[in-house]
């Protein structure tokens, strides 16, 4: 099956400074990517749709000049979290819809996940 | 907005007891996707259910989707240990995007 990898898969930053998280689908080309946040024993929540070669489409409430998304190419996007703040610690994790095969069963391929931690 | 809801949050059971996670949405879904997160994993896709009614099994794993399409549930039998996990149910409504419940926490006693 289709296969996304996620990095890093933890990272720990001091407050202020941002951090990159890359996506990027392994063996398929990936149009769409999404990414979401997860809180401690919550459910997944959808920040943003990333779009290869246009802007990212944000959920409602997702400050899109905090969390950056670009997607340059049909095998990665990146998400970086500018200043990050103690609040923003969370486990982001990307997913995309995989290959021609997976594409008609309609279900999403997850990344790893990365665990942020802002001191 | 579109809602999913599932229940319980949390579920302990014996080794070898069933266990059920209920999957609700305040509207009607086109399909309906289960999958299985382990603990400080990711989430695996299980399955995804898109008919009124349909039933659907792998081995001791038994989903279904209800009539009006805005309820699921996935049932258990006989749970293993490997079973352990947060099982998260998604429903998608036309094209729009996928919502995903809070998911249910399977712990089990061995």
């Amino acid at each position: 099956g289709a296969v996304v990898s996620q990095h890093p898969s933890w990272v720990i930053c001091k407050s202020g400074t941002s951090v990159k998280i890359e996506c990027r689908s392994l063996d398929f080309q990936a149009t769409t990517m999404f990414w979401y946040r997860q809180f401690p024993k919550q459910s997944l929540m959808l920040m943003a749709t990333s779009n290869e070669g246009s802007k990212a489409t944000y959920e409602q409430g997702v400050e899109k000049d905090k969390f950056l998304i670009n997607h340059a190419s049909l095998t990665l996007s990146t998400l970086t979290v500018t200043s990050a703040h103690p609040e923003d610690s969370s486990f982001y994790i990307c997913s995309a819809r995989g290959g021609q095969r997976e594409w008609n069963t309609g279900e999403l391929f997850f990344g790893e996940g990365s665990r942020l931690t802002v001191l | 907005g579109q809602q999913v809801m599932q229940i319980p949050q949390y579920q302990h059971v014996q080794e070898g007891e069933d266990f059920t996670t209920y999957c609700n949405s305040s509207t009607t879904l086109s399909n309906i996707q289960w999958y299985k997160q382990r603990p400080g994993g990711h989430p695996v896709f299980l399955i995804q259910l898109v008919k009124s009614g349909e039933v659907k099994k792998q081995k001791r794993l038994t989903f279904q989707f209800g009539e009006a399409k805005k309820n699921s549930s996935l049932h258990i039998t006989s749970t293993q240990t490997t079973d352990v996990g947060t099982y998260l149910c998604a429903g998608r409504r036309g094209a729009q995007k996928l919502v995903f419940g809070q998911g249910t926490r399977l712990t089990i006693n061995p």
